[in-house]
C-alpha cells in the first residue's frame, strides 16, 4: 500500500539554521510527491513538488528532490526565518491525483 | 477570490447526535475532496468528488458516513449517530479539472468534538 513517514517535532532552530525534514514513502507505481506546509490559522497550501524520479521542486527557498532508489523526499532550506515557523506534511498521490497520502507532519519552530 | 470555506469552524456536540458539515470550494473548481485530520495526526483521505459523483469513497470509515454535492459545487459531509471516536478536524480541499500540477486547496477545516 501507500504511506509517507516523516521525522517527528517539534523541531527548534534558530534563525539562519540548515534545516532538513526527513521524508520516506512506500508506494505502487510512480508516484507524485509533495511538501504542504500549514501556517498557524491557516489552512494547507502546497509548498513544492516533483512528479518522478530526480525531479528537485522548489519555492520560498525550500527544496526536495525524488529519490527513488533510496524512496525518500527530504525537505531543505539552507537558512531558515521566524516565518517559516509551520507544520510541514509529506505527501503523495498516484498520477490520476485522486487520493492524497500524507505524512503525521512535523512542526518547525524557529527562534529570533 | 475567495477560497475553499468551510462550515461551521467549530462544532460541538453530544455522543448519538446527527451532525452535517459544509464545504464551498473555489468556483469552477470540479474536483473535491473530503480528509480528516485527528491531533497529531496528518490528513486521512475520506471521499473525492469529481463533478457532482463521488468518484472514491473508499476512505470513509462506516455507513455512519455520508457526503454529497448534488450541483457540482458545495458539498456536506453527515455523519450520523456520532461516536467520541469522531471527533477531528475535517479538512476539505478542492483542485480545478484537468490539472496535472496536483495542488489541492484547501480550507481552515471544521473541527468537530462529541462529547
Amino acid at each position: 500500500g501507500n504511506s509517507v513517514t516523516q521525522m517527528e517535532g517539534p523541531v527548534t532552530l534558530s534563525e539562519e539554521a540548515f534545516l532538513t525534514i526527513n521524508c520516506t514513502y512506500t508506494a505502487t507505481g510512480y508516484p507524485s510527491l509533495f511538501w504542504y506546509v500549514q501556517y498557524p490559522g491557516e489552512g494547507l497550501q502546497l509548498l513544492l513538488k516533483a512528479t518522478k524520479a530526480d525531479d528537485k521542486g522548489s519555492n520560498k527557498g525550500f527544496e526536495a528532490t525524488y529519490r527513488k532508489e533510496t524512496t525518500s523526499f527530504h525537505l531543505e532550506k539552507g537558512s531558515v526565518q521566524v516565518s517559516d515557523s509551520a507544520v510541514y506534511f509529506c505527501a503523495l498521490s498516484g498520477n490520476n491525483f485522486n487520493k492524497f497520502y500524507f505524512g503525521s507532519g512535523t512542526k518547525l519552530n524557529v527562534k529570533p | 477570490g475567495a477560497g475553499v470555506s468551510q462550515t461551521p469552524s467549530n462544532k460541538v456536540t453530544e455522543k448519538g447526535k446527527y451532525v452535517e458539515l459544509r464545504c464551498d470550494p473555489i468556483s469552477g473548481h470540479t474536483a473535491l475532496y473530503w480528509y480528516r485530520q485527528s491531533l497529531g495526526q496528518g490528513p486521512e483521505f475520506l471521499i473525492y468528488f469529481q463533478g457532482t459523483g463521488a468518484a472514491d469513497d473508499s476512505g470513509l470509515p462506516n455507513d455512519r458516513f455520508f457526503a454529497v454535492r448534488p450541483e457540482g459545487s458545495v458539498s456536506t459531509l453527515k455523519i450520523q449517530r456520532t461516536e467520541r471516536g469522531d471527533s477531528a478536524v475535517y479538512l476539505c480541499a478542492s483542485s480545478p479539472q484537468g490539472q496535472s500540477t496536483g495542488e489541492l486547496f484547501f480550507g481552515e477545516g471544521s473541527r468537530l468534538t462529541v462529547l
